[in-house]
């Protein structure tokens, strides 16, 4: 069974400080990546994707992949309250034989930023 | 306005009574997949899509059916619900043919007495 672990939390970090989120996957062979924030009653969006290692960044966000030790974390620079949301990591599950259709999540971290 | 619709977006009704979630993309997007979220499981994919006509297993699909006929519709049917299928669902679509960077729609929250 594939996996994708991250922290449940709620992990709370005050206004303009850096928030790290980790994950860590079990399916060796995965290759895409994927960062999705749900706000609390509404749908899971899209905040960054990674596909290659090291560091990807887009304004406040920075998403970094290291497949050797198979995991893929998020930091939010200058967090502020409206970040506060619960942030889902996804892994493609057997790429090669699911032909990319397979998404495992992770159970998601929450995230509360303190004014 | 691009978007990913479901209806009905809430549901109660009883075990075994045959129901239908409808989803529907106005995007064009090739990827259509269902999911469910339940408190401490986080998302878990039912079926995907890659294509018209080409259906395929997630994590949990047991007790569900989809069918893509049409490029745009990915409908859900619960043939007989039971409580366990109590849950949030969602659909979601992506512009490729894999389950790349997905839109997801509003969600549909199941309850199954």
């Amino acid at each position: 069974q594939k996996e994708v672990e991250q922290n449940s939390g709620p992990l709370s970090v005050p206004e303009g400080a850096i928030a790290s989120l980790n994950c860590t996957y079990s399916d060796r062979g995965s290759q895409s990546f994927f960062w999705y924030r749900q706000y609390s009653g509404k749908s899971p969006e899209l905040i960054m994707s990674i596909y290659s290692n090291g560091d990807k960044e887009d304004g406040r966000f920075t998403a970094q992949l290291n497949k050797a030790s198979q995991y893929v974390s998020l930091l939010i620079r200058d967090s502020q309250p409206s970040d506060s949301a619960t942030y889902l990591c996804a892994v493609n599950a057997d790429p090669i034989y699911n032909q990319g259709g397979k998404l495992i999540f992770g159970q998601g971290t929450e995230l509360s930023v303190k004014p | 306005e691009a978007q990913v619709t479901q209806n009905p977006r809430y549901l109660i009704t009883v075990t075994g009574k045959k129901l239908t979630v409808t989803c529907s993309q106005n995007m064009n997007h090739e990827y259509m997949s269902w999911y469910r979220q339940d408190p401490g499981l986080g998302l878990r994919q039912i079926y995907y899509s890659m294509n018209v006509e080409v259906t395929d297993k997630g994590d949990v699909p047991e007790g569900y059916k989809v069918s893509r006929k049409e490029k745009r519709n990915f409908p859900l049917i619960l043939e007989s619900p039971s409580p366990n299928q109590t849950s949030l669902y969602f659909c979601a679509s992506s512009p490729t043919r894999v389950a790349y960077e997905q839109y997801f729609g509003p969600g549909t929250r199941l309850t199954v007495t």
